[in-house]
Order: C-alpha cells, then sequence, then structure tokens
C-alpha cells in the first residue's frame, strides 16, 4: 500500500512562530487532508487539502492561521501560524484515492510543543 | 455519515481473543464499516473494512450483524502490541467530499 510520509515528527516552537509540516505521498492521490490531535482526544478535521485551488477548512479553523498548500497530487503543506501554547497537538496527514484502495491513510503524525 | 458508539475501554489477556464492539445504528445503505487503530503517539493505522459481509485479514476479523447496526472487530490473539486506541468509523466511499468523523474510541489494553 501506499505510504505517506510526514515532516518534521516533532518539534518544539517559541510562542508567534510558525511551523511548516510536510506531507508526502508516494503514489498519486484525490484527496489529501489535514488532521489536528490534542492532547488525550480524538482526531479533528482541519481541512481538506485541493489540488491547484485553496482548501476547504472545517468550522473553526481558518486560513490565516492553517495555511495549506497542495501543489500537486502528491504533496501538500499545512503551516501553523503565530503559534501559541494552544496548539501544541499531534497534526496529522491523510490522504485517500485509488493508489490506497479508495481508503484513508495516515502519516505518522508531526507532535508539535509550542512554549 | 451515521454516528458509531463504543465502550471508552476494555481489557483483555495476552493470547485471548479480544472483542470490540461498535453500534452504528443509523448507518445507511451505502455506509461502510472502517476500523482503525492508533498505537500511542503514532498515526491511525488502517485494520479492515466491509460493507455487509463479515471480512478477515490478517490482522482481524470484522463482524457486521445482518442489520448493519453493529459490528464487532475481532483480533483472534492478541498480543501486548495491539494496545492501543480502536476506532470504528462508518462512510459512504461514493464521492470525494467525505470526511471521516471521529469518535473517541475504545482504549484496549492487552495485558501479560
Amino acid at each position: 500500500s501506499a505510504v505517506i510520509s510526514q515532516k518534521p515528527s516533532r518539534d518544539i516552537c517559541q510562542r508567534g512562530t510558525s511551523l511548516t509540516i510536510q506531507c508526502q505521498v508516494d503514489s498519486q492521490v484525490t484527496m489529501m487532508f489535514w488532521y489536528r490531535q490534542q492532547p488525550g482526544q480524538s482526531l479533528t478535521l482541519i481541512a481538506t487539502a485541493n489540488q491547484g485551488s485553496e482548501a476547504t477548512y472545517e468550522s473553526g479553523f481558518v486560513i490565516d492561521k492553517f495555511p495549506i498548500s497542495r501543489p500537486n497530487l502528491t504533496f501538500s503543506t499545512l503551516t501553523v501560524s503565530n503559534m501559541s501554547p494552544e496548539d501544541s497537538s499531534i497534526y496529522l496527514c491523510s490522504a485517500r484515492g485509488q493508489a490506497l484502495g479508495g481508503g484513508y491513510t495516515f502519516g505518522s503524525g508531526t507532535r508539535l510543543t509550542v512554549v | 455519515d451515521a454516528k458509531t458508539t463504543q465502550p471508552p475501554s476494555m481489557d483483555c489477556a495476552e493470547g485471548r481473543a479480544a472483542n470490540l464492539p461498535c453500534n452504528h445504528s443509523t448507518i445507511s445503505g451505502n455506509e461502510y464499516v472502517y476500523w482503525y487503530r492508533q498505537i500511542h503517539s503514532q498515526g491511525p493505522q488502517y485494520i479492515i473494512h466491509g460493507l455487509k459481509n463479515n471480512e478477515t485479514n490478517e490482522m482481524a476479523s470484522l463482524i457486521i450483524t445482518e442489520d448493519r447496526k453493529s459490528s464487532t472487530l475481532i483480533l483472534p490473539h492478541a498480543t501486548l502490541r495491539d494496545t492501543a486506541v480502536y476506532y470504528c468509523i462508518v462512510i459512504t466511499l461514493a464521492g470525494n467530499n467525505r470526511k471521516l468523523i471521529w469518535g473517541l474510541g475504545t482504549s484496549l489494553a492487552v495485558n501479560p
């Protein structure tokens, strides 16, 4: 099955700075998604990354805080902007496509700590 | 997409079968039942999925009731490495704009 590589795997950042997380899929996929998982919680969808157009954000998430790029069918980035300690979470990339059997595959996540 | 209900936690002895239940009483005809698990601090891992027939793969078996309102994931011989949070999700694969709705899952502890 296809592999999703996500980096960095973890980072510790100063408040007020920004971090860009990269997600690379080893085959072309239809859909890519970004999730946040706060400590002890389940996964919450941030947005769907659309190839060639603006991402579709879920309620409570805005482009200025979480800008997303998807320049092609295998790659996407999520930026966490102007970070505060409340942004400390695991951020997960997910993809769906024929190469993945039509189901959803996840990256290993980025553990972000904001100090 | 239909909502699912799972017990928050379960225990299982190593080497025994782990049976994890899931209720999805509002499931519609074109929705599949998917199971994922998340081992601490890792991304969710796909386990198995089914529509209405029972399914088996190298990891687990999935038993779906005839009315499709509930299902059970079976790990036939649980090991310590199966300790994880298990998520049951129902979703249609039709169309491209479907998003997974994640509940809190079942935290399975496999004990020596």
